[in-house]
């Protein structure tokens, strides 16, 4: 157990909609960090947040925004979904907000599936 | 534009023999490179790191190897196990200016 927790595990829903992913960093951690896992591809950064504030953006879409709240969680907004938006969505998470030695922590992930 | 490629998909390797999975960059400003492995739903983990200052780190069965001059490394798992059948991942750093880039992964199966 890595001490990240991700909900839901599971989502399905169709395309045009917005969904919701959730983290909770592990105890003391102040960066969060969301990952996608398309098929066949590698994990691609989406974008980092450090004690309530964006770090670091990655290959984000407009269509998807973040943000980290004062209790530390997480959570990954993601609007009118596409068929391509299929994917495990992994939140990690690491004490360090500059990457330190890079070793991050990550949750089971979200599978998210658009019909 | 890949900066971290993994260009075999999968490997297969008897119980007991080495197992060498191998990483290729292009980015010369990473200077501290990880290892990751995945099983099937769970998230990646830590396994084995190494900075740019050394050419080799080993923890146990595992060792990983830097050759920076061709922009390489690899991890090597001696002797194999069935419980190392996994998804390796590996990932670069470049002194912490961006958070971890990924390679796409290689399915590793031991065969008992």
């Amino acid at each position: 157990d890595s001490g990240v927790t991700q909900t839901p595990k599971h989502l399905i829903t169709a395309t045009g909609q917005r969904v919701t992913l959730r983290c909770s960093p592990r105890s003391g951690d102040l960066s969060v960090y969301w990952y996608q896992q398309s098929l066949d591809q590698g994990l691609q950064f989406l974008i980092q947040y450090y004690n309530g504030e964006e770090r670091a953006k990655g290959n984000i879409l407009e269509r998807f925004s973040a943000q980290q709240f004062p209790d530390l969680h997480s959570e990954l907004n993601l609007s009118s979904l596409e068929l391509g938006d299929s994917a495990l969505y992994f939140c990690a998470s690491s004490a360090s907000g500059t990457g330190g030695t890079g070793e991050l922590f990550f949750g089971e992930g979200s599978r998210l599936t658009v019909l | 534009d890949q900066q971290v490629k993994q260009n075999s998909p999968s490997l297969s390797v008897q119980e007991g023999r080495i197992s060498i999975l191998n990483c290729d960059y292009t980015n010369s400003m990473f200077d501290y490179f990880l290892w990751y492995k995945k099983y099937p739903a769970e998230g990646p983990t830590f396994l084995i790191s190494i900075s740019s200052i050394k050419d080799k780190n080993e923890d146990g069965r595992f060792t990983v190897f830097l050759n920076k001059s061709a922009k390489h490394l690899s991890l090597h798992i001696v002797p194999s196990q069935p419980g190392d059948s996994a998804v390796y991942f590996c990932a670069a750093l470049d002194g912490g200016n961006t958070p971890l880039v990924f390679g796409k992964g290689t399915r590793l199966s031991v065969i008992a």
